[in-house]
């Protein structure tokens, strides 16, 4: 059974800190997500990786950064939260023989205060 | 660029009845693929239904059907006999060929109520 998961499903964090959400995925895939999704914006892509070590930009990156040293995880830092980075941040894996079917994980519900 | 548009915030449905959720897209790309999900309360993004641009058919599985009008760029997502269980959020999503890296483009989506 294929399986992406999310180190939390809450998380609470105060204005300032550095937070770390973790993402790890068992199929292979070689692209990899960060997705924050708010009432009436949809899903936001933050940032992907297609490659251990490579990373783009999505399109809302300020404020944020990723990781990937391995290829099954991929983790999102935020340097130091703010109020407006509470939100719930999904992360999917995917490959092109898969026709990039994204498989994704079960959400981070993150609060910020 | 690539843009899906879903225009019914939305959408109520009687129980054991067909609804229809609507989705056009834009890409200049002549190789794409398009997706639904279901998001239900529980957060989790479940995949339905997955249409290839060059597909001949009309894809389906089990209850849900694409209807794919290239022409028209529309890709509507049909359930048919809706159940209580489709109460949810639905997304349209695409993918472009080319260099894209298998990044998706969402839809806002679409509340789906089934009534019973």
């Amino acid at each position: 059974d294929v399986k992406v998961t999310q180190s939390s499903r809450y998380l609470v964090k105060r204005t300032g800190e550095k937070v770390f959400l973790e993402c790890v995925q068992d199929m292979d895939h070689e692209n990899m997500f960060w997705y924050r999704q708010d009432p009436g914006l949809g899903l936001r892509l933050i940032y992907f990786s297609y490659d251990v070590k490579m990373k783009e930009k999505g399109d809302i990156p300020e404020g944020y950064s990723v990781s990937r040293e391995k290829k099954e995880r991929f983790s999102l830092i935020l340097e130091s939260a703010s109020t407006n980075q509470t939100s719930m941040y999904l992360c999917a894996s995917s490959a092109p023989w898969d026709s990039y079917e994204q498989y994704f994980g079960p959400g981070t519900r993150l609060t910020v205060t | 660029a690539q843009k899906i548009t879903q225009t019914q915030p939305g959408m109520f449905v009687q129980e054991k009845e067909a609804v229809t959720l609507d989705c056009t897209y834009d890409t200049s790309d002549p190789s794409y693929g398009l997706f639904w999900y279901k998001q239900p309360s529980s957060g989790e993004m479940i995949f339905l239904i997955y249409q290839g641009s060059y597909d001949q058919q009309n894809a389906t599985e089990g209850r849900y059907s694409l209807n794919f009008q290239k022409a028209r760029k529309s890709a509507n997502l049909v359930i048919s006999a809706s159940q209580l269980g489709d109460s949810a959020m639905y997304f349209c999503a695409m993918v472009a060929g080319g260099t894209s890296y298998g990044k998706l483009t969402f839809g806002q989506g679409t509340i789906l109520t089934v009534h019973p």
